[in-house]
This record gives C-alpha cells, sequence and structure tokens, in this order.
C-alpha cells in the first residue's frame, strides 16, 4: 500500500496561474481532506470529501476549487495563485469517522512569486 | 466554528524529564480529539486520541488527559527522549460530522541530551 500520495511536492507558480494538486489515495477510504500549512502555524482545513461526488467546504475555501470523481482521487484546484496561498498543502484520508485517525500525504509545498 | 488554542508555542527541556502541552477548545459538541506529531519536513503523524467518553488515556510514554467541563485536554511525555524533538499538534473534531479536524497551531518540543 502507497497510503497517500501527492503531487507535484513542489511547485513555483507566478501571481495569476493555475495548477491541480493531485492526491490519490489507495486504502479505499471514504473521507478525504486537503489542509493547508503556512510556516509555524497549525493545519487549517480547506475542503473535505465524506466519499465520490460529495463535497463541502472547510475552514478556508476561497480560491480553491475540489472533485471527487472516485474513491481514490481528490485533486485540488488553485484558480489565479496569489502570494498568500504559499503554503504546504497536505490531503489526508480517513476509512470511516468513528476510527477517527487521518493518514496524511508527504505534503505539497507550494510557492506563488 | 471550533476554535483550539494550544500552549505553549515552543517547549525545551532536558532529555528524561516530561513535557506537558495543554489546549482548549471551544465547542462543547466536540468529541474526538489527537495528538499528531510532525517531524521536520516530514507528515504529520497520529501518536494519541482520546475519545470525550474518558478522561485519560496512556500509551506507554505517551498520556493524554481530558477535561470536558473545563473544555480543555493536554499532553503528558514522560523520560523524553531527543527523538521525542518535534511538532507536536492537538486537534478537535465531531465525529459524526464528518470528523473535520480543527488544529491548534502547534508546540516545537526541543530535548536537549
Amino acid at each position: 500500500n502507497a497510503g497517500v500520495t501527492q503531487t507535484p511536492k513542489f511547485r513555483i507558480l507566478k501571481i495569476g496561474q493555475s495548477m491541480t494538486l493531485q492526491c490519490a489515495q489507495d486504502m479505499n477510504h471514504n473521507y478525504m481532506y486537503w489542509y493547508r500549512q503556512d510556516p509555524g502555524m497549525g493545519l487549517k482545513l480547506i475542503y473535505y470529501s465524506v466519499g465520490a461526488g460529495i463535497t463541502d467546504k472547510g475552514e478556508v475555501p476561497n480560491g480553491y476549487n475540489v472533485s471527487r470523481s472516485t474513491t481514490e482521487d481528490f485533486p485540488l484546484r488553485l484558480e489565479l495563485a496569489a502570494p498568500s496561498q504559499t503554503s504546504v498543502y497536505f490531503c489526508a484520508s480517513s476509512s470511516d469517522p468513528t476510527t477517527g485517525e487521518l493518514f496524511f500525504g508527504e505534503g505539497s509545498r507550494l510557492t506563488v512569486l | 466554528g471550533e476554535n483550539v488554542e494550544q500552549h505553549p508555542s515552543t517547549l525545551s527541556v532536558q532529555e528524561g524529564d516530561s513535557a506537558v502541552i495543554k489546549c482548549t477548545y471551544s465547542d462543547s459538541a466536540s468529541n474526538y480529539f489527537p495528538w499528531y506529531k510532525q517531524e521536520l519536513g516530514k507528515r504529520p503523524q497520529l501518536i494519541i486520541d482520546i475519545r470525550s467518553n474518558v478522561g485519560e488515556k496512556k500509551d506507554q510514554r505517551i498520556a493524554v488527559t481530558l477535561n470536558k467541563t473545563a473544555k480543555h485536554f493536554s499532553l503528558h511525555i514522560t523520560e523524553t527522549q531527543p527523538e521525542d524533538s518535534a511538532v507536536y499538534f492537538c486537534a478537535a473534531s465531531i465525529q459524526a460530522a464528518g470528523n473535520k479536524l480543527t488544529f491548534g497551531g502547534g508546540t516545537r518540543v526541543l530535548v536537549k541530551p
């Protein structure tokens, strides 16, 4: 099992560009999440999904979009990148709420210049 | 929404001493309280968690206590070792509501040999 796989690991964007961060899990987990972690800070929830075809906003959704067409994949789309979106992005998955544990990917470091 | 405060932000201890990190939460409906450890440049990983029907839980050198009335919970690490040096995050969630974790700001723990 690879667990949660994120690509790319690093990316530099110019202001106004768009990109998609990919996230895939091979654990057949229904629940998936996108968090961002600013330097020296905790993680903030961007979007989450409780199953294929279902997504919902988290704490900081502005400037982002997600889709969940399959159980395995949960891509995060950044439209019109801004310097405030410079951060490390973590995708996570969980089998169901009662078990609790979130399994995180290795993170994607994004810099917007 | 939920708000989680974590203290201290940094903690330096001598090897073999104990370390205590404290968190408070605002939403009395929260019922799941995990702790994650994040080593430098790595993904967060669950080290221990506690649910609201339990007041204390221990796993070897790590213990967590929960006071639902006061809405605070704490992480205790005994006999600290250099490999305990990392950033620790507390979090809170309502498991039935998608288990969306709200994280504290993190505590950087340095264990000095």
